[in-house]
């Protein structure tokens, strides 16, 4: 069946500029996570989403960043007024629930110029 | 903070040695580990977790909870091993959200 799908796959920017990251889980799936993959940082955690509970945003690194999750599924990562050091991979993956294995995106690669 | 660490960010052998990729966390209690790898140009993807006690594509890790460790091993490495890998712990909470170490490339030459 199909895996996790992201768009875009890269997203190029001007400092200043808002961008909206897209995810799409496995059907099914009722949890949903944000991560970002960055030189400097590595792979951190960012959001998670589970069924229509309150989202745990304790891995937010500002309040720039907010993201949504509409009927359950499809997630939003949002951006504004991106900085230079919002550069990386930001991967979303999916799991049945609670301890059950992720799954991967492929990423989205932003770049702020 | 918990933390999972992985001492090295570049490890190379020769095809047919044993490799041994080190992951050390700090936690007190008893944690949930992944390895996960990444080979060329595709996604991350889950290796093996250590409560399902799995060998996948000859690799096995062992949890020892006495050096806080849970170190990646093969004995007999193949070129097609060479890939990005990260060990990561589940967090103790709702979430599950994972911690990741900071990745070790396995570059296993001819």
């Amino acid at each position: 069946g199909a895996g996790v799908s992201q768009s875009p796959s890269n997203k190029v920017t001007e400092k200043g500029k808002d961008v909206e990251l897209r995810c799409d889980p496995i059907s099914g799936h009722t949890a949903l996570y944000w991560y970002r993959q960055s030189l400097g940082q590595g792979l951190e955690f960012l959001i998670y989403f589970q069924g229509n509970s309150a989202p745990d945003k304790s891995g937010l690194p500002s309040d720039r960043f907010s993201a949504e999750r509409t009927g359950g599924s499809v997630s939003t990562l949002t951006i504004q007024r991106t900085q230079q050091e919002d550069s990386a991979v930001y991967l979303c993956a999916s799991s049945f629930g609670h301890g059950e294995t992720q799954y991967f995106g492929p990423g989205t690669r932003l770049l702020v110029l | 903070a918990q933390r999972v660490t992985q001492p090295e960010k570049l490890l190379s052998v020769f095809k047919g040695a044993p490799v041994e990729l080190k992951c050390n966390y700090s936690y007190s209690g008893s944690p949930e580990l992944f390895w996960y790898v990444q080979y060329s140009r595709q996604r991350l993807q889950l290796l093996l977790r250590h409560i399902s006690r799995e060998s996948i594509k000859g690799f096995t890790a062992d949890l020892n909870k006495g050096e806080t460790s849970f170190h990646l091993k093969k004995p007999f490495a193949q070129e097609e091993d060479s890939a990005m890998y990260y060990c990561a712990k589940g967090e103790d909470n709702a979430g599950n959200m994972l911690t990741f170490g900071g990745g070790t490339r396995l570059m296993v030459k001819p």
